[in-house]
């Protein structure tokens, strides 16, 4: 019963470098999230997906990449990264839209060196 | 700006006592939900309250919402060391039906002291 995985659980970068993390889930969820956490701030919607093959921007896209190619799969791509994105970095799902929990993986810890 | 704030930001009580937090938000919303986050885990979900809702309870979780005041709060009761966590607010704007746009507060770090 894994829920949703994150992989890398853990990366360091550097400036430039690029890199992708991997979001899977297997509830057979439609929505997918991915989200940053930085200390005060709370959580930030960067992309989201509705379902297999589309993709919308959140709050702060710029920098970031998605594809949902698989509906089980969510990937998140920084081309070129920056220290600003170092963060905690959170993936999502949920079943539907409206009146639907999110379910949260653990986290991938990024520090852009 | 946030759309929910939770206040406080820090709590540290002793085993077996009531946790108070609350959630303020801005315009009106769908539903709201609380989530609870261990340190270096993820967020987890306890408790949805829609908007035409006033009280929910779950185990030892009391949620209550005040769509006139944009305010709700969570209450844990005989707290436990296990319940050493952050709780976040999501709001579920109304004005942004038809989109994607839970907003998450900044959270209530809350320590239980056995």
């Amino acid at each position: 019963n894994a829920g949703v995985t994150q992989t890398p659980k853990f990366r360091v970068l550097k400036t430039g470098q690029s890199m992708t993390l991997l979001c899977a889930q297997d509830m057979n969820h439609e929505y997918m999230y991915w989200y940053r956490q930085d200390p005060g701030m709370g959580l930030r919607l960067i992309h989201y997906s509705v379902g297999e093959g589309t993709t919308a921007k959140g709050e702060v896209p710029d920098g970031y990449n998605v594809s949902r190619l698989k509906k089980q799969n969510f990937l998140l791509g920084l081309e070129s990264a920056a220290p600003s994105q170092t963060s905690v970095y959170f993936c999502a799902s949920s079943y539907g839209r409206s009146n639907q929990p999110q379910h949260f993986g653990d986290g991938t810890r990024l520090s852009i060196l | 700006s946030q759309q929910g704030e939770e206040d406080p930001q820090a709590l540290s009580i002793q085993e077996g006592e009531n946790a108070t937090m609350n959630c303020s938000y801005k315009t009106s919303i769908n539903n709201l939900q609380w989530y609870r986050q261990n340190s270096g885990r993820g967020l987890v979900h306890l408790i949805l309250i829609r908007s035409n809702e006033r009280e929910k309870h779950s185990g030892r979780l009391r949620v209550t919402l005040d769509t006139s005041k944009k305010s709700s709060s969570l209450l844990i009761t005989a707290s436990r060391a296990a319940d050493t966590a952050s709780y976040f607010c999501a709001t579920d704007p109304e004005q942004l039906s038809g989109t994607y746009k839970y907003i998450f507060g900044t959270g209530t770090r809350l320590k239980v002291l056995a």
